[in-house]
C-alpha cells in the first residue's frame, strides 16, 4: 500500500513531442505529489508538485495531471527538447517530515 | 530551496572498511533526510536524521550499519560501515523546508565498494 507505481520504465520522443509519464497509488493519505528530474551523476531535483485538491498544475513545459478518483497521476512535458532527457521519478508524501516514497523512475531520452 | 553540498562526491573504498559522508546545507531546516539509489534504480529512504537525538532508520536498515550523527540544524553525517560490494551506491542527503513538504537533495556520494 506504500507503494507508488511508474511507467513506462522508458520513453523515446522526437523533439517537440509530448513525453507523459504516469504514476499510480493506493494509500488515499498520500497528500503531496513532487516529480523529481535527475541527470547522470546529479542528485534529483524537484520539478514540480501537486497537491490532492487540484487536478492540474503547470510549471513552465511541464504539466501534472491529477485523478484523485483514480489515484494516479502524471507528468506532461510540452515541446520537449534534447535538453530533457534525463531520468524522472514520481513521488508521494502524506505528512510533512515524512518519507518520500519513490516510483521506479523513467529514463527519458529527447531525440533531435 | 536550500544550497546542499555533500562530501566526498566519490570515493573507491575497501571491504571491511568505513565511509563518512558529510551533508552540509546553507540554512537551517527542520528536517534531513538520507537516501540510497543503488545503481540505475529509485531512492529508498535509509534514516530521518534527527537533530540532538538517535536518527529513525527505516525497516532494512540499522544504525550499526550506518550510524547517523546530525548535530545542529545545518548539517548531518551518514558513516557506511564494514562496508560489501553490496553497499556499492549513491548516498544522497535532502532536507525538507520548514512548512512545506518540499525536499531539496544533494549532489550525492557515489561510493564503490571493492
Amino acid at each position: 500500500q506504500q507503494q507508488v507505481k511508474q511507467s513506462p520504465q522508458s520513453l523515446i520522443v522526437q523533439k517537440g513531442g509530448i513525453p507523459i509519464i504516469n504514476c499510480a497509488y493506493e494509500n488515499t493519505a498520500f497528500d503531496y505529489f513532487p516529480w523529481y528530474q535527475q541527470f547522470p551523476g546529479k542528485g534529483p531535483a524537484l520539478l514540480i508538485a501537486i497537491r490532492p485538491d487540484v487536478s492540474e498544475k503547470k510549471e513552465g513545459r511541464f504539466t501534472i495531471s491529477f485523478n484523485k478518483s483514480a489515484k494516479q497521476f502524471s507528468l506532461h512535458i510540452m515541446d520537449s527538447q534534447p535538453g530533457d532527457s534525463a531520468t524522472y521519478f514520481c513521488a508521494a508524501n502524506y505528512n510533512q517530515g515524512g518519507k518520500l516514497i519513490f516510483g521506479q523512475g523513467t529514463e527519458l531520452s529527447v531525440k533531435p | 530551496s536550500a544550497v546542499i553540498s555533500q562530501k566526498p562526491s566519490r570515493d573507491i573504498c575497501q571491504r571491511g572498511t568505513s565511509l563518512t559522508i558529510q551533508c552540509q546545507v546553507d540554512s537551517q531546516v527542520t528536517m534531513m533526510f538520507w537516501y540510497r539509489q543503488q545503481p540505475g534504480q529509485s531512492l529508498t529512504l535509509i534514516a530521518t536524521a534527527n537533530q540532538g537525538s538517535e536518527a529513525t532508520y527505516e525497516s532494512g536498515f540499522v544504525i550499526d550499519k550506518f550510524p547517523i550523527s546530525r548535530p545542529n540544524l545545518t548539517f548531518s553525517t551518514l558513516t557506511v560501515s564494514n562496508m560489501s560490494p553490496e553497499d556499492s551506491s549513491i548516498y544522497l542527503c535532502s532536507v525538507e523546508m520548514q512548512g512545506t513538504y518540499e525536499q531539496y537533495f544533494g549532489p550525492g556520494t557515489r561510493l564503490t565498494v571493492t
